[in-house]
């Protein structure tokens, strides 16, 4: 089974730049979860999908970060303009079915490491 | 507010020690808890509790979960110098598979 792919794996741009970040789920998972790792700290739920559509954003600082899951498979999350203090690792997960088994099958992506200057 | 807390936040041990991490939370509609290890990379599944009282195993990681004290812990004997890792532990809220992780365990294990 293939795992939960995101790209690009680094990023390091200045701060009031914009960037976006992209996650293919696995293969029949109808949750998708965006979350952001500050060095040091566990990671923060910014946004949950249901297949395409948001279950929590929360935590997601909605005047500089957007994300959208369209047809309900891949997702893109998107930071504009950054600051120095979105630098972190944004993690990918995806679960079967996020609502009605929470915590199974939950499989993180690699993630990508944003330094923002 | 829903938290997570782990402690120790490091730990330095040699090998062949055996190691306890604690794990308490304070989550809305809890339903599950999930441990993880993560090596500069993504985090991988360890361990999801979800009874009380019933020990978990994998090889020589075990984890047991108490609901009414609101806890969790994960024991790992005759320690490895691969354990070295962040481990992290994360409590499910609701019915929604949001996880709410705790600040991490730097475990270090030297030779």
């Amino acid at each position: 089974e293939a795992g939960v792919a995101q790209s690009p794996r680094y990023k390091i741009i200045e701060k009031r730049q914009s960037v976006a970040f992209w996650c293919n789920p696995i293969s029949g998972h109808a949750t998708l979860y965006w979350y952001q790792q500050i060095l040091g700290q566990g990671p923060k739920l910014l946004i949950q999908f249901q297949n395409n559509g948001v279950v929590d954003d929360s935590q997601l600082p909605k005047d500089r970060f957007s994300a959208e899951r369209l047809k309900g498979v891949d997702s893109t999350l998107k930071i504009q303009p950054a600051k120095l203090e979105d630098s972190a690792v944004y993690l990918c997960a995806s679960s079967l079915d996020g609502r009605r088994a929470p915590g199974y099958g939950y499989t993180f992506g690699s993630g990508t490491r944003l330094t923002v200057v | 507010e829903d938290k997570v807390v782990q402690s120790p936040l490091s730990l330095v041990v040699h090998e062949g020690d055996t190691v306890t991490l604690n794990c308490s939370y304070e989550v809305t509609n809890f339903r599950s808890l999930l441990w993880y290890k993560q090596e500069k990379k993504a985090p991988t599944f360890l361990f999801m509790l979800t009874s009380s009282g019933i020990e978990k195993k994998s090889g020589r990681l075990s984890s047991i979960l108490d609901k009414k004290e609101l806890f969790s812990i994960l024991n790992i004997t005759a320690t490895q110098t691969g354990d070295s890792a962040v481990y992290l532990c994360a409590a499910s809220s609701g019915n929604t598979g949001k996880l709410i992780f705790g600040q991490g365990t730097t475990l270090q294990v030297k030779p």
